[in-house]
Formats: C-alpha cells, structure tokens, sequence
C-alpha cells in the first residue's frame, strides 16, 4: 500500500489550460503540504492543511488553489498554465503541522508548452 | 526569509568512499532532518535530529546537529551504488512551522 499517492504522474499541457493533481494519504496523518521542486532541484513549500484548513500559503500565485475535500486528501487545481509552472510537484503529509517528519508521494511532473 | 546552504552541490565517487556533506544557515533550527531522493521519487527522511551536538547513527549514515544550532552535516560510510540520489538537508522552526529545505547535495557512486 504506497503511504502517500498521488496522480497523475505525468502531466503534459498546453499553456492556458486548467489542469488538477490529486493527493491522498493512507497514514491517518492530520497534516498535508504541497511542495513544487524547480529544475534545479529545489523544494519550496507552496500550501499546508491540517485537518482541512489551510494553515501555510506562501506566496503562490492565485492561480493554484488547494481543496482539501477531507483530511486524508489534498488536491491542487492550477488555472491558465503558464510555461514557468513546468516542475515536479510533490504532495507530503505530517502527523500534526509541527511534526518535520513528512512522507512524501513520488510527485507530478508538470510539462507545461 | 530562511535559506540554507549545503554543500558541495554535486560529488562523484568511487564505491567503498567515505562522503561528506554540510549544510549551514544564518537562522537557529530547532530541528535538522536529512532526506535522501532517489531518481523519480519523492523524498524520504533519513536522520531526524533534535537537540544540539546530538550525534546519531542510521546504519552507515552519521548525521550531527551543530553546537550552534545553524549547521548540520551527514556522513555515508563504505559508499555503494545505490547511494546513488539527492541529498536535502532540511530545517524546522517551531515559530514558523514551516520546512526549509537545503539546494540538495547530488551522489554519484562509480561501481
């Protein structure tokens, strides 16, 4: 059973398009993040939910909005794709907001063009 | 905002070396973690340290959580292929609840 899943694992658009990456965790966990890893590998927080409610949003277009329909899900729907939202974007989930041990999906590529 | 800088950005390696990698910040963490990626993965946490001059061992993984609170670093021993991955340093701020990620160290292992 994979902990934390998320789909599509791949994901080619067109830019302008709407597009959605769904996450979902088998953990119990009460917290869940989405993180985006940049070409260069670099991994920056974008949301953070717990138990449903968003507690982090760091400054992310408001093109992206999470849903979180329940707290063993988190969904991210990204409006009018830009080229510059091509990156791996990784869900993760914590125990509690305060908890560092993440668990981390295996991530959507995003090819936006 | 938080930065951390780990280094060095990439190592290549032959099988059997011993490595090491160090990441510094200008801000006090209350926790360092180290976390490996593998190629197509997510990450997946290592060493979680919380106390500072903590020492601990995870099979041939030794990470250390710096006296000042500002640096940590992680040593592998006996390197072999599938080592092979991305290597973050993270820290965690109680007052900012947020993980702060290092640029990721790259380890090549040659056979």
């Amino acid at each position: 059973d994979t902990a934390v899943s998320q789909t599509p694992k791949y994901l080619v658009t067109q830019m302008g398009n709407d597009k959605s990456i769904k996450c979902e965790q088998n953990l119990g966990h009460d917290t869940m993040y989405w993180y985006k890893q940049d070409s260069k590998k670099f991994l920056k927080i974008m949301f953070s939910y717990n138990n449903k409610e968003l507690i982090i949003n760091e400054t992310v277009p408001n093109r992206f909005s999470p849903k979180s329909p329940d707290k063993a899900h988190l969904n991210l729907h990204i409006n009018s794709l830009e080229l510059g939202d091509s990156a791996v974007y990784f869900c993760a989930s914590s125990d509690s907001p305060n908890n560092e041990k993440l668990f981390f999906g295996s991530g959507t590529q995003l090819s936006v063009l | 905002g938080q930065q951390l800088n780990q280094s060095p950005q990439s190592m290549f390696i032959q099988e059997g070396e011993d490595v090491s990698m160090n990441c510094t910040s200008s801000s006090i963490f209350n926790t360092w973690l180290w976390y490996k990626q593998d190629p197509g993965e997510g990450p997946v946490l290592l060493i979680a340290l919380y106390k500072a001059g903590e020492l601990t061992s995870n099979g041939r993984l030794t990470a250390q959580f710096g006296i000042t609170r500002k640096d940590s670093f992680l040593n592998i021993s006996a390197s072999i292929p599938s080592d092979v991955g991305i290597y973050f340093c993270a820290g965690h701020g109680s007052n900012t609840g947020k993980l702060i990620f290092g640029q990721g160290t790259t380890l090549q292992v040659k056979p």
